[in-house]
């Protein structure tokens, strides 16, 4: 069972860049077919799709957040990450990591969530 | 800037049948768009019930259901169950700018 834990800061300052890492357990994220997706949850709000990678390394972003963001991934590690650089208070959200097959655009595996708050 | 709406709330009684909708600024929405749907509780991660319009996942109870409906994806509860009190969100794809836009939402009461 592929399982997905997001990691990183809970706490980022003003100006500076947000930095969060998904690690993939259970499964590897280099499978053919398969992308890779950030999505956020401002407090008592929607969710917002943020971007994925496909496995062939192909990124696609919100066209709202396009110049801030960046998504990677380390094979080597089995994780993939969001950057998301001069955050203000309205990047304070819960970000989630999803998984899942591209060919029939399914998002089966979500990770728990991880609160980041921009604050100084 | 693509919108996609869904009912703000809906309520439904214990063993009843409500359909939730999902719709695009932009037109009709058809198979193409590959609408997903999920379930989020408070508290929870969002869990996925459906794609590609119709297809259930290996968890998705059997009275949950996906559809096109008067140019709208759909979702129907049927035989409603306390604990699909919940949050629904649908996500549409739009392939020719390569974007996935979530629904509004639709809070769905059991009462």
């Amino acid at each position: 069972q592929v399982q997905l834990q997001e990691s990183g800061p809970g706490l980022v300052k003003p100006s500076q860049t947000l930095s969060l890492t998904c690690t993939v357990s259970g499964g590897s994220i280099s499978s053919g077919g398969y992308y890779w997706s950030w999505i956020r949850q401002h407090p008592g709000k929607g969710l917002e799709w943020i971007g994925y990678i496909y496995y062939s390394g192909s990124t696609y972003y919100n066209p709202s957040l396009k110049s801030r963001v960046t998504i990677s991934v380390d094979t080597s590690k089995n994780q993939f990450s969001l950057k998301l650089s001069s955050v203000t208070a309205a990047d304070t959200a819960v970000y989630y990591c999803a998984g899942g097959s591209s060919f029939t655009r399914r998002f089966d595996y979500w990770g728990q969530g991880t609160l980041v708050t921009v604050s100084s | 800037q693509t919108v996609v709406t869904q009912e703000p709330s809906l309520t439904v009684s214990p063993g009843g049948t409500v359909t939730l909708t999902c719709a695009s600024s932009t037109g009709a929405v058809t198979s193409g768009y590959y609408p997903n749907w999920f379930q989020q509780k408070p508290g929870q991660a969002p869990r996925a019930l459906i794609y590609s319009t119709s297809n259930k996942h290996s968890w998705t109870p059997a009275r949950f259901s996906g559809s096109l409906l008067g140019g709208k994806a759909a979702l129907t509860l049927s035989g409603v169950q306390p604990e699909d009190e919940a949050e629904y969100y649908c996500l549409l794809y739009y392939g020719g700018a390569q974007l996935d836009v979530f629904g509004t939402g639709t809070k769905v009461t059991v009462l």
